[in-house]
């Protein structure tokens, strides 16, 4: 069974770069079939996609968050990671990691999700 | 990208069946099959239900299926439980090679 876990700081001051990491864990990571992505939820509204970024760290991002993310694989951890700079409050949200499948583009697997608030 | 449009919320009671609705575009719901649900309970991650427009994967009921027309997909929750009072959102791959999610919906069992 595939897990996702994300770690990163909670507290993000403004302005800075906000940092996460995932661990999978349960195989599949280097395969072919799937996008590691990241989405995220502000405090009471709905899901928004970030980005999926492949195995061979082919990324494909969010147009309203490019100008400032950027998506990075470390196959050798079975890691990806997301770096998002000049925060805002805005930015406060639930961070979740997730699996989406290469070939219907579902998210299959997700992590808990980590809180992540923007603040001063 | 703006988001899939889907009602705010929808109700029934225990036994009864709801249909939510998810409206795109030509950019995405209407030109893939390419769909996902997803139920999440407060609290916890997002659930799977149902992908490229009306498949289950293994373990989700068969009180859930999808379907698909023009650009409007839809998820329908047959035999209503108490158990299926969460929020649900639709997922829609698009033409620039994104993923575009619904607003949401809060589904309440009477």
């Amino acid at each position: 069974q595939v897990q996702l876990q994300e770690s990163g700081p909670g507290l993000v001051k403004p302005s800075q770069t906000l940092s996460l990491t995932c661990t999978v864990s349960g195989g599949s990571f280097n395969s072919d079939a799937y996008y590691w992505s990241w989405i995220r939820q502000h405090p009471g509204k709905g899901l928004e996609w970030i980005g999926s970024i492949y195995y061979t760290e082919s990324a494909y991002y969010n147009p309203s968050l490019k100008n400032r993310l950027t998506l990075s694989v470390d196959a050798s951890k079975n890691q990806f990671s997301l770096k998002l700079s000049s925060v805002t409050a805005a930015d406060t949200a639930v961070y979740y990691c997730a699996r989406r499948s290469y070939s219907d583009y579902s998210f299959d697997f997700w992590g808990q999700g980590t809180l992540v608030t923007v603040s001063s | 990208q703006s988001a899939l449009t889907q009602p705010a919320s929808v109700s029934g009671s225990p036994g009864q069946s709801i249909t939510i609705s998810c409206i795109g575009t030509s950019s995405d719901v209407g030109s893939y099959s390419l769909v996902s649900w997803y139920q999440q309970h407060p609290g916890e991650a997002p659930k799977l239900m149902i992908y490229e427009a009306s498949t289950r994967p293994s373990g989700i009921s068969n009180r859930f299926s999808g379907s698909k027309s023009g650009n409007t997909a839809s998820l329908t929750i047959s035999g209503l439980q108490a158990e299926d009072e969460a929020d649900y959102y639709c997922c829609s791959y698009t033409s620039s090679s994104t993923s575009i999610f619904g607003g949401g919906t809060k589904l309440t069992v009477l």
